[in-house]
């Protein structure tokens, strides 16, 4: 079964605290990985995307890692802002075209 | 580009009318996916179109949901006989399908989703 787990579900971060935020896979086999960013209400907006081939992704104060064989990912936000407070998104894309998507990590960033 | 887009963006009925929602893909875009997404859960999936041909189609697409996409452009999904369960923010995405002639996976592009209240 290709189940996706986020960990954790939620956490509180001062501003200015590097964000660090889990991704794990069951099913290794994917053709890649996205990150999106969830504000409350809203649709999804993609925020870094990683092919199988790749370890990394970097896109401003944003980072995410690729262990393919491991089954996890991560991704990195530096320097946090209460801009960033949202739903966190982890998503791997198989052969059947499905996305398979965790719950979520739910950031607040504290002023 | 104007992205994709959903209409309406929100829809209050009671149990057992039927809705149906509208999607625009980014236009040119080969593939269409919808799916589901309850509250404190990530979206799932429910079906997806290659241009006008619907290839997959999720367990979770009861034979009360029908999905189309008659010319390969908009899709439309329909929930029939609507019970509170059916309330959820349904999400549209597309994806190019294919780049000079050849099928790729790439990043889906969603849209605002459509919100369901069933009461």
């Amino acid at each position: 079964k290709q189940e996706v787990t986020q960990i954790p579900a939620a956490l509180s971060v001062p501003e200015g605290e590097n964000l660090v935020l889990n991704c794990s896979f069951t099913d290794s086999a994917i053709y890649n990985l996205q990150w999106f960013r969830q504000d409350p209400g809203k649709g999804l907006t993609s925020l870094l995307l990683i092919q199988s081939s790749q370890r990394e992704q970097t896109s401003g104060r944003l980072n995410a890692s690729l262990d393919k064989s491991s089954g996890r990912s991560t991704l990195y936000i530096a320097a946090s802002q209460p801009g960033d407070s949202a739903t966190y998104l982890c998503a791997v894309l198989y052969g059947n075209n499905r996305l398979a998507f965790g719950k979520g990590n739910q950031v607040v960033v504290i002023p | 580009d104007t992205g994709v887009s959903q209409n309406p963006r929100h829809k209050i009925t009671k149990r057992g009318q039927n809705v149906t929602f509208r999607c625009d893909p980014i236009s040119e875009h080969n593939r269409l996916y919808w799916y589901r997404q309850t509250l404190g859960q990530g979206p799932e999936f429910l079906t997806y179109f290659q241009n006008e041909a619907q290839l997959e189609k999720s367990r979770l697409l009861s034979d009360r949901f029908s999905a189309e996409r008659p010319k390969g452009s908009f899709s439309t999904l329909e929930i029939q006989r609507t019970e509170q369960g059916d309330s959820a923010m349904y999400l549209c995405a597309s994806s190019p399908g294919s780049i000079a002639g050849r099928s790729v996976r790439e990043t889906q592009y969603f849209g605002p989703g459509t919100r369901l209240l069933v009461l």
